[in-house]
């Protein structure tokens, strides 16, 4: 069974630092990882999409990237702001669970002015 | 206008009463999803669907069903609800392996 967890599980920075959030999963056996942003009683918004053959993807400020044969996915978020603050999930998805992604905890970032 | 709309986006009901959450998509995606969230245990499969003739049993489908009605409207119902279902349900569909949330429903069972 597949299992992600999500480090740290909270984070508190000062605004235009550079951060990372970091996911790891127990199954190499992806088809892909997808990173999402949620604010408080919000839906989930979709930031980036990693196939699994791919190792990065970039948008903006944000950059993730992809190791499947260690298990790990970092989100690089560079200058943070205040609006950047939310809580912020990693999904695997794929394997022999093709099409249902298995969801990290989360990782709560605050970014203080 | 949103691609994914979940109706009611909030409920407040007693034990004991049957619920129906719906979701409608204009994206034109064959799969669905419903997903419920509980915080500090992140989100949960409850039931997907590949395509209209298509149903399967999620992680924690055990209180509820699910009824695709047509490639676009994904209902899920509570037969009997009770106060340990009481959470943020999401619906989504998906294209390519991503996946595309609603705005979600807050439902509250008394």
């Amino acid at each position: 069974k597949q299992e992600v967890t999500q480090i740290p599980a909270a984070l508190s920075v000062p605004e235009g630092e550079n951060l990372v959030l970091n996911c790891s999963f127990t199954d190499s056996a992806i088809y892909n990882l997808q990173w999402f942003r949620q604010d408080p009683g919000k839906g989930l918004t979709s930031l980036l999409l990693i196939q699994s053959s791919q190792r990065e993807q970039t948008s903006g400020r944000l950059n993730a990237s992809l190791d499947k044969s260690s298990g790990r996915s970092t989100l690089y978020i560079a200058a943070s702001q205040p609006g950047d603050s939310a809580t912020y999930l990693c999904a695997v998805g794929g394997g022999t669970s093709y099409g249902k992604l298995t969801f990290g905890q989360g990782t709560i970032l605050t970014v203080h002015p | 206008d949103a691609d994914v709309t979940q109706t009611p986006r909030n409920r407040i009901t007693k034990t004991g009463k049957r619920i129906m959450l719906e979701c409608s998509q204009t994206k034109g995606h064959d799969r669905m999803y419903w997903y419920r969230q509980d915080p500090g245990l992140g989100l949960q499969l409850i039931y997907y669907s590949f395509d209209v003739k298509d149903i399967n049993k999620g992680e924690i489908s055990d209180g509820y069903s699910v009824s695709r009605q047509a490639q676009a409207k994904f209902s899920l119902s509570l037969e009997s609800a009770i106060p340990n279902q009481t959470a943020l349900y999401f619906c989504a569909t998906s294209f390519g392996g991503e996946q595309f949330f609603g705005p979600g429903t807050r439902l509250t069972v008394l």
